[in-house]
């Protein structure tokens, strides 16, 4: 059963840093692209970025590009998301999800979500 | 940039109702790299459907869905009490990854 743990959440002033982390179990990480993705309260879904399964090849939505960094332990099968300069519109809950392939092939299924984690809490104010 | 448009935004039916929601793309999604994903309250999302048709693992039959280049439906034949959730679509097309606002369905 694939499992992805998010911690590292928490209340941080703007224009601070955190790093958020998901543990994964259940499948071989190092074959699969990751992503993260966010939910503000009572808001929908916003894909925040993305990950190809050898770590070399990212992608980001453009309010986060130069401020977030994703990132992988293959090793430790560990997701990380780092975020800086955070605003308080980055205050969301930010979920970790896996993706069906290793990356964007022909049939993209890298950037398809098919397993998620519970999410862990942001919240940036003063 | 594809903005996707979801409607309604709520539908209130009753268990064992048919219910069809609606994705619309502000211009062609390539090669139907459309997803749905159901978010039942306090969860997290759940894909249902990739490649705008294809049910994913264990997604039960009664979901359904079809459409190409701008214009997206996921069908639930009978609403069962745990299908009561927001639907979200997403296109995986280009850079943006955009999903839709959702659309709550809530018993009546």
């Amino acid at each position: 059963e694939v499992q992805l743990l998010a911690s590292g959440g928490d209340l941080v002033q703007p224009g601070g840093s955190l790093r958020l982390s998901c543990v994964a179990s259940g499948f071989t990480f190092r074959n699969f692209a990751m992503a993260w993705v966010r939910q503000a309260p009572g808001k929908g879904l916003e894909w925040v970025a993305s990950l190809n399964d050898a770590g070399d090849s990212t992608s980001y939505t453009a309010s986060v590009r130069g401020r977030f960094t994703i990132s992988r332990d293959q090793a430790k099968n560990t997701l990380y998301l780092q975020m800086s300069s955070l605003r308080v519109e980055d205050t969301a809950m930010y979920f970790c999800a896996k993706g069906r392939g290793p990356y964007c092939d022909s049939g993209c299924q890298g950037r398809v979500l098919d397993s998620w984690g519970q999410g862990t809490l942001v919240t940036v104010s003063s | 940039e594809i903005v996707l448009t979801q409607s309604p935004g709520t539908l209130s039916l009753s268990p064992g109702e048919r219910v069809t929601l609606s994705c619309r793309a502000s211009q062609s999604v390539s090669t139907n790299f459309l997803a749905w994903y159901q978010q039942r309250p306090g969860q997290a999302p759940r894909l249902l459907i990739y490649g705008a048709s294809s049910r994913a693992t264990g997604i039960p039959d009664r979901f359904s869905a079809s459409g190409s280049g701008t214009d997206f439906t996921l069908t639930i034949s009978r609403l069962e009490p745990e299908d009561f959730a927001v639907y979200y679509c997403q296109q995986y097309g280009d850079s943006t990854r955009a999903f839709g606002q959702g659309t709550k369905v809530e018993i009546k």
